[in-house]
């Protein structure tokens, strides 16, 4: 069973930290990794993709790859109430490439 | 207006009732997807289409039966509702290909379904 695995929270952080979320993934072949997150009662919107290892960074956010330890990671950075949300981590399933396997999501609060 | 229209947003049903969720989208994308979200158990995916003629099933396709009537309507349809079938539906488009475009899934506003 291919699995991702978030930290389903809640994690708090006041206005203004950096608030790390993290994502664990056990298919090893997996090349294509998602952020999204979902306001409460809303629809998932995407908010990162990462293909590499590495960092990529988009506005107040950066995403983290590392393939050979399986995670990936989101920072964002001076956080908002309005980044009050769950964040959603999805891999493509390398085995089904029309798949993504998502993960629980993590419950994220920023404190005013 | 919405790219991806979900009909209805909300809906409470009796045990055994046959009931259909419709989806449209004006993205122009050939991908269409029909999810379920529960508190606990995450996004599943149900049933996905990649054209007109390609349907597959999903995780859990185990009571539920799709059509796709065009390029852009996507229905998913529930025979014979029953309760642990309460759930949030979420309908969705992403592009052809394996770039960013075709991996950038594309979510409506959900259906709330309740069977009772």
């Amino acid at each position: 069973q291919k699995e991702v695995e978030q930290n389903s929270g809640p994690l708090s952080v006041p206005e203004g930290a950096i608030a790390s979320l993290n994502c664990t993934y056990s298919d090893r072949g997996s090349q294509s990794f998602f952020w999204y997150r979902q306001y409460s009662g809303k629809s998932p919107e995407l908010i990162m993709s990462i293909y590499s290892n590495g960092d990529k960074e988009d506005g107040r956010f950066t995403a983290q790859l590392n393939k050979a330890s399986q995670y990936v990671s989101l920072l964002i950075r001076d956080s908002q109430p309005s980044d009050s949300a769950t964040y959603l981590c999805a891999v493509r399933d390398a085995g089904n490439n029309r798949k993504l396997i998502w993960g629980l999501g993590t419950s994220l609060a920023v404190n005013p | 207006d919405a790219d991806v229209t979900q009909t209805p947003r909300n809906r409470i049903t009796k045990t055994g009732k046959r009931i259909m969720l419709e989806c449209s989208q004006t993205k122009g994308h050939d991908r269409m997807y029909w999810y379920r979200q529960d508190p606990g158990l995450g996004l599943r995916l149900i049933y996905y289409s990649f054209d007109v003629k390609d349907i597959n099933k999903g995780e859990i396709s185990d009571g539920y039966s799709v059509s796709r009537q065009a390029q852009a309507k996507f229905s998913l349809s529930l025979e014979s509702a029953i309760p642990n079938q309460t759930a949030l539906y979420f309908c969705a488009t992403s592009e052809t290909g394996q770039g960013a475009g075709g991996n950038t899934i594309y979510f409506g506003e959900g259906s709330w379904l309740t069977v009772v």
